[in-house]
């Protein structure tokens, strides 16, 4: 398995601009999180999905950032408009759901950079 | 989901031991200690989990303390590849959902 995928690896934008980032989670994994690190504020979750479906969105920051999830091989992050603060690494991991002890696997991260 | 505490950085030497404590005395009987490590620009990984027994695997032993209080993660031979931040993490375990909520973990430097 290619793991929890992630694109762009690094994005550079401008001020104002909408940024998309994509993640495709394992397959068979039915729960996905979205995580934000900085300096600051550390490993943040965003918020998760189970079976497609938004559980906890409270992380999410305001009403600029929302995410979707049309299908089990898709999510998507989308920040409109962008801000400098948002410079931040973006993580999103996958997991399953049954068992209950289960390990949350993460992908390399997409970098943004908002100028 | 209950706190943990961890020292901010150790130092540790390769080939020996390390051992990681975290405090977590605020934790319920349905929680779990959970432990995952970031190697710098990559994502967190899992470690290990255990819920009072002692559990090892191949990457590392965890050490739960009799009254649940405290936890200590042992790297039985540190590697130069074994510096990273870890942390720990205590979760219960929900049907609804199964989210991790880090901490400013321990920041590990594993020097030749």
């Amino acid at each position: 398995d290619a793991g929890v995928i992630q694109s762009p690896r690094h994005e550079v934008t401008e001020m104002g601009q909408e940024v998309t980032l994509r993640c495709k989670p394992i397959s068979g994994h039915n729960s996905l999180f979205w995580y934000r690190q900085t300096m600051m504020r550390g490993l943040e979750l965003l918020i998760y999905f189970n079976n497609n479906v938004p559980i906890d969105d409270s992380g999410m920051p305001e009403d600029r950032f929302s995410a979707k999830m049309p299908n089990a091989s898709f999510s998507t992050l989308k920040i409109q408009p962008s801000e400098p603060r948002d410079s931040a690494v973006y993580f999103c991991a996958s997991s399953t759901l049954a068992g209950g002890n289960n390990e949350q696997f993460f992908g390399p991260g997409t970098r943004l950079t908002v100028l | 989901d209950a706190k943990t505490t961890q020292p901010p950085s150790m130092d540790c030497a390769e080939g020996r031991a390390a051992n990681l404590p975290c405090n977590h005395s605020t934790i319920s009987g349905n929680e779990y200690v959970y432990w995952y490590r970031q190697i710098h620009s990559q994502g967190p990984q899992y470690i290990i989990h255990g819920l009072k027994n002692n559990e090892t695997n191949e990457m590392a032993s965890l050490i739960i303390t009799e009254d649940r209080k405290s936890s200590t993660l042992i790297l039985p031979h540190a590697t130069l590849r074994d510096t990273a931040v870890y942390y720990c993490i205590v979760r219960a375990i929900k049907a609804a959902g199964n989210k991790l909520t880090f901490g400013g973990g321990t920041r590990v430097l594993v020097k030749p």
